[in-house]
């Protein structure tokens, strides 16, 4: 069975300053893995995924994550970010089949 | 936009009605799926279908609890005799899935259950 653990449920940051939302992952088999993000009252929108290849992936918006196997994480990281980041983000592990998500993490981007 | 849709987006019912919600995916996906949300989880997975096909169930899906997918497009989630615990936000995602090809899920904008 495959789990997600985002370590942080919220994390408040003023705009401009850089973020990383962690997230650690448990799985038996290979795993793909996700961060997806969610506004209010909207389903979720893909920000990035890593299915295998370079371990350091690229999204929209600004964001990245890299794929640390040894330290089965997927941390997500922005160098800047803006009032309109904030919302929900969910990291989410599958492997060919269903897909488990996290709890979230709720990024508030102060002025 | 051909993205995947929901309806209703809303559904406000009582206590031992039943309910159905409707999924349309993006039109060439062959993988849906079904998911629940309730405040501050993330979505936890109910079903996916193959085509018409229903290829796994979780065990969060009682027998009040039946999804269909009767010509491999649209898929429908009904609830019968609903519970107040059944209040949530049931979301829908399509994939385009072949072999050991990964493909993302595409997520529709969710129906907001809230049993009274």
């Amino acid at each position: 069975a495959q789990s997600v653990t985002q370590l942080d449920s919220q994390v408040p940051v003023f705009e401009e300053a850089p973020v990383e939302l962690r997230c650690n992952y448990s799985s038996s088999v290979s795993v793909y893995l996700f961060w997806y993000v969610q506004y209010p009252n909207q389903g979720l929108q893909l920000l990035l995924k890593y299915l295998s290849g370079s371990t350091l992936v690229k999204g929209i918006n600004g964001f990245e994550a890299e794929f640390n196997k040894s330290q089965t994480s997927f941390h997500l990281r922005k160098p800047s970010v803006h009032i309109s980041d904030t919302a929900e983000y969910f990291c989410a592990v599958s492997d060919n089949n269903d897909m488990r998500f996290g709890a979230g993490t709720r990024l508030t981007v102060k002025p | 936009d051909t993205g995947v849709s929901q309806n209703p987006r809303h559904k406000i019912t009582k206590r031992g009605q039943n309910v159905t919600f409707r999924c349309d995916p993006i039109s060439e996906h062959n993988r849906l799926y079904w998911y629940r949300q309730t405040l501050g989880q993330g979505p936890e997975f109910l079903t996916y279908f193959q085509n018409e096909a229903q290829l796994e169930k979780s065990r969060l899906l009682s027998d009040r609890f039946s999804a269909e997918r009767p010509k491999g497009s649209f898929s429908t989630l009904e609830i019968q005799r609903t519970e107040q615990g059944d209040s949530a936000m049931y979301l829908c995602a399509s994939s385009l899935t072949s072999g050991r090809r990964r493909d993302t899920q595409y997520f529709g904008p969710g129906t907001r259950l809230t049993v009274l």
